[in-house]
C-alpha cells in the first residue's frame, strides 16, 4: 500500500459530462501529480503542485484544471468529456525533493461513452 | 528539456533466462535523480529504485541490478534468472533537484516472461 488514495476507482460517463477525480497524498507529502495513461500507452504528465501552488504543467488540455487544497488533498476536473479521454488517471505523491520517488495511488479508470 | 528514451518496446523471455531493461536520459542538470518503476497487469505503479547523479555505484537487489552509467547517460536494469511474476511493463524516470518539478518517465518496456 503506497499510502495515496485515489476516489472513485471506477467512473463511467457520458461524452460532454463533467467529473471530479480526488487524491489524498501519503501523510506528509507536500507534492501531487496528476498522470494519464490510455491504453497501452506510457505516463503523461498532466500538472504539479506542490504545498498548494502549481508548479509544473504537463500538455493538459485547457478541459481539465486541477487544485490542491489546504489538506494537501487534491482534485482532478475533467469537463466536456470525449470519448479520447478515457483512460487511467493516476496521482502520486512526494516529499517534494527532486530525489523524492513518487508514490502512486491505484489510479481512477475512466471511461466515456 | 529532460527525456527518457527506452527503446525496447516489448520483450520476451523463457523463464529463468537474464534480461537487461535499456534506459537512456537526456539532462542539462549536473545533479539530478534516476528511477525505475514496476507496473504489473494488476496496473499499480511500484517504485523499485532511485539513483543520485553523482553515485554511480551499481545496486544489487536479490534477482534485480542495475548499472548507473553517466558517460553513455545509460541507467540499465537487469533481472536475472527471470520468473513469470516479472512480467509487467518498466518504466525508467529522471528528475531533477528542483523540488522534483520535473519527473519524466519513459515509455516503458513491456517484459513478458513465458513459463
Amino acid at each position: 500500500d503506497s499510502g495515496v488514495t485515489q476516489t472513485p476507482k471506477h467512473l463511467i460517463t457520458a461524452t460532454g459530462q463533467r467529473v471530479t477525480l480526488r487524491c489524498s497524498p501519503r501523510s506528509g507529502d507536500l507534492s501531487v501529480y496528476w498522470y494519464q495513461q490510455s491504453l497501452d500507452q506510457g505516463l503523461q504528465f498532466l500538472i504539479h503542485y506542490y504545498n498548494g501552488e502549481e508548479r509544473a504543467k504537463g500538455n493538459i488540455l485547457e478541459r481539465f484544471s486541477a487544485q490542491q487544497f489546504p489538506d494537501l488533498h487534491s482534485e482532478l476536473n475533467l469537463s466536456s468529456l470525449e470519448l479520447g479521454d478515457s483512460a487511467l488517471y493516476f496521482c502520486a505523491s512526494s516529499e517534494g525533493q527532486g530525489n523524492s520517488p513518487l508514490h502512486f495511488g491505484n489510479g481512477t479508470r475512466l471511461t466515456v461513452t | 528539456a529532460q527525456k527518457v528514451t527506452q527503446a525496447q518496446t516489448e520483450i520476451s523471455v523463457v523463464e529463468k533466462e537474464d534480461v537487461t531493461l535499456d534506459c537512456v536520459y537526456e539532462t542539462r542538470d549536473t545533479t539530478y535523480y534516476l528511477f525505475w518503476y514496476k507496473q504489473p497487469p494488476s496496473g499499480e505503479l511500484v517504485f523499485l529504485i532511485r539513483r543520485n547523479s553523482f553515485d554511480e555505484q551499481n545496486e544489487i537487489s536479490g534477482r534485480y541490478s542495475w548499472n548507473f552509467q553517466k558517460s553513455t547517460s545509460s541507467f540499465n536494469f537487469t533481472i536475472t534468472a527471470s520468473q513469470v511474476v516479472d512480467s509487467a511493463v518498466y518504466f525508467c524516470a529522471l528528475s531533477d533537484h528542483n523540488y522534483g518539478q520535473n519527473f519524466v518517465f519513459g515509455p516503458g518496456t513491456r517484459l513478458s516472461v513465458l513459463p
